[in-house]
């Protein structure tokens, strides 16, 4: 059973540039969360995705944007890259329907360097 | 915004239990408590989460004060790949959309 997979694991971009970071969640789940980790800080969410909508949003601006897919895979798009969006991005999957134990099951990542 | 309060860093020695607190003095009713771990950078790991009684799994043990305002993570035997930081959480629900608003994290450090 494959857990959460992202892609790339490693990316390097310039700044004003634009980037797609992808996740599988894990299967038979159906909501996929982001989160951005900051070196030395803990992750912040970003938004969640459900039925292939924007469920809930942290504070982060409109240059972050998403996308899910009918096979319940995501997509994070960041435009316009400033220094501070580098990070490691987080994707994490749950199943929504198990409110009462709703684990979020994280996968390994994408580290972002914007020079 | 993190709602929960960790001291930065702790240290244990191997094979000894290590008890991690956690304060969360303004946490609601219907709210979970949650404890991940982070090891090197890698995506978090699910420890084990509790509403109001203690819970033990085959990881960790939960101990959650009556008044719910703080709680305690046991490791009962840590082991050198225990080393990690280790997050404290409360889970906001809101009409069945849940996310994890972690805090700053303990760095437990455990020596030989």
């Amino acid at each position: 059973d494959a857990g959460v997979t992202q892609s790339p694991t490693h990316l390097i971009k310039t700044r004003g540039q634009q980037v797609t970071l992808r996740c599988s969640p894990k299967s038979g789940h159906d909501t996929v969360s982001w989160y951005q980790q900051a070196l030395g800080q803990g992750p912040q969410f970003i938004f969640q995705y459900y039925e292939e909508e924007e469920r809930q949003r942290g504070n982060f601006p409109d240059r972050f944007s998403g996308h899910q897919f009918p096979n319940y895979s995501s997509e994070l798009n960041v435009n316009a890259l400033w220094l501070g969006d580098s990070a490691l991005y987080l994707c994490a999957s749950s199943l929504a329907l198990d409110s009462s134990y709703n684990e979020q099951f994280f996968g390994p990542g994408t580290r972002l360097t914007v020079l | 915004d993190a709602k929960t309060t960790q001291p930065p860093s702790m240290d244990c020695a191997e094979g000894r239990a290590a008890n991690l607190p956690c304060n969360h003095s303004t946490i609601s009713g219907n709210e979970y408590v949650y404890w991940y771990r982070q090891i090197h950078s890698q995506g978090p790991q699910y420890i084990i989460h509790g509403l109001k009684n203690n819970e033990t799994n085959e990881m960790a043990s939960l101990i959650i004060t009556e008044d719910r305002k703080s709680s305690t993570l046991i490791l009962p035997h840590a082991t050198l790949r225990d080393t990690a930081v280790y997050y404290c959480i409360v889970r906001v629900e809101k009409t069945g959309f849940q996310k994890l608003v972690f805090g700053t994290g303990t760095r437990l450090l455990v020596s030989p």
